[in-house]
């Protein structure tokens, strides 16, 4: 089975800076898929940004980007320039076969102003 | 935009009582998800549908617990007898596809906020 971990609850940031979040998961599929959720107190889960495991490119949106080390299974996300409505739960997710998603702890992006 | 509804968006029930939640995928999806996000948790899959057949519900805790999607479209999950252990929201997802691919990923409903007491 899939195991998708993220080992910071909580992370701050001031307004305008980068912030880092971590992921790693485990798999013995070849085939798959990688993909951080936003999760705003409106409770939505909002797609933010996907990975294909076959593309050595990191996927960048705007200001959120990956960097997927594929032999290492990490797969952290950067929010550059913080903004205040990025203030949320995030999820990492590993989407593998019969396209089920399983989803790390969470961790909760404060933003400071 | 279209979207995945869900209804209610908030229950609270006594246990021992049935408890019944409703969700409408986005039109065309053949692929439907239940996931239960305990407080504080990331979610976990409930049951997954393809059409009206049920492809995965190993994590669907059988004695209490039942889903439908009896036309292929939308899809009711009901709990009987509930418990203080359901308290969770229960979210509802649906995609075009049921494989690893392009298209992959969901598109969540708001969810429903189950409350037993």
């Amino acid at each position: 089975a899939q195991t998708v971990t993220q080992s910071q609850p909580e992370m701050s940031v001031q307004e305008a800076e980068t912030v880092t979040l971590s992921c790693t998961y485990d798999t013995s599929e070849s085939d798959y898929y990688l993909f951080w959720y936003k999760q705003p107190p409106s409770r939505q889960m909002i797609l933010v940004i996907r990975q294909e495991a076959y593309k050595q490119q990191n996927a960048t949106e705007n200001r959120f980007s990956v960097n997927f080390q594929k032999a290492a299974k990490s797969f952290s996300l950067k929010i550059s320039d913080s903004q205040l409505g990025d203030a949320a739960m995030y999820f990492c997710a590993y989407g593998g076969a019969g396209n089920k998603l399983t989803f790390g702890g969470g961790t909760r992006v404060l933003v400071k102003p | 935009e279209a979207e995945v509804a869900q209804s209610p968006r908030y229950k609270i029930t006594e246990k021992s009582q049935a408890v019944a939640f409703w969700c409408d995928p986005i039109s065309g999806h053949a692929t439907l998800y239940w996931y239960r996000q305990i407080l504080g948790q990331g979610p976990e899959l409930l049951v997954q549908f393809q059409d009206e057949s049920v492809v995965d519900d190993s994590q669907l805790p059988k004695d209490r617990f039942s889903a439908e999607r009896l036309k292929g479209v939308d899809s009711t999950l009901k709990i009987q007898p509930a418990e203080l252990g359901d308290s969770a929201m229960y979210l509802c997802a649906s995609s075009p596809v049921d494989r690893v691919g392009p298209e992959s990923g969901y598109t969540f409903g708001s969810g429903t906020r189950l409350t037993v007491v």
